[in-house]
């Protein structure tokens, strides 16, 4: 079984411009999570899904973030207009069971390195 | 307000040593606590999962223990490998889904 994926791997854009990332969790999640991590910070939650709704987008840090999971499969996370400050690696995850189930595991993709310049 | 700290940032130790590492969280209300491992360049490996409700989980080499009570886990490493190797992290997760993360433990094992 495949496990969540995300793409690109790297991104390198300038200033005001916009970046989309895309996340593919496992098949079958209903649940899929973005985090981030910048630079000599903790990873923080942004926000969650349970299929093709939002469920808590309370870790988004500002309008120019957009995150879209059409169909309740793939995710995308936008960017636009980039800062500085976005830099960092963005996570995916996807878990199986209901959110209050108390062991659904989080599988996590191998993230994408955002560098703003 | 949820804080999880790892101590120490940074652990050396020699090949074939046991070793633990810490994980404190500040609010006892968890559903579950994760530990993870991310190796330079790559994402998050999920090691055990421990549910609010046990104690420990063993997987191989790896145990982690949960006392809620105190706000602290532990992830003992048994008979350490060069392999081993990597930044641990522990995430707790409360009454929602969102995970709170320590800045994890880089550990180093020399051969």
């Amino acid at each position: 079984e495949a496990g969540v994926t995300q793409f690109p791997s790297h991104s390198v854009i300038e200033k005001g411009q916009t970046v989309t990332l895309r996340c593919d969790p496992i098949s079958g999640h209903d649940n899929l999570y973005w985090y981030r991590r910048v630079m000599g910070k903790e990873i923080k939650f942004l926000l969650h899904f349970v299929k093709e709704s939002k469920q808590d987008e309370s870790g988004m840090p500002n309008n120019r973030f957009l995150a879209e999971r059409t169909g309740g499969t793939y995710s995308t996370l936008k960017v636009q207009p980039a800062e500085l400050e976005d830099s960092g690696v963005y996570f995916c995850a996807s878990s199986h069971a209901g959110p209050l189930a108390g062991g659904n595991e989080q599988f996590f993709g191998p993230g994408t390195r955002l560098t703003v310049l | 307000k949820q804080e999880v700290t790892q101590i120490p940032a940074a652990l050396s130790v020699p090949e074939g040593e046991n070793l633990v590492l810490n994980c404190s969280f500040t609010d006892s209300a968890i559903y579950n606590l994760q530990w993870f491992r991310q190796d330079p360049g790559k994402g998050l490996t999920s090691l055990l999962l421990i549910q609010s409700s046990q104690r420990e989980q063993t997987s191989g080499r790896l145990n982690a223990s949960l006392d809620k009570s105190s706000g602290r886990s532990t992830l003992y490493i048994a008979a350490s490998q060069p392999g081993d190797s990597a930044t641990y992290l522990c995430a707790v997760r409360r009454s929602n889904y969102q995970l709170i993360w320590g800045a994890g433990t880089k550990l180093i094992i020399k051969p």
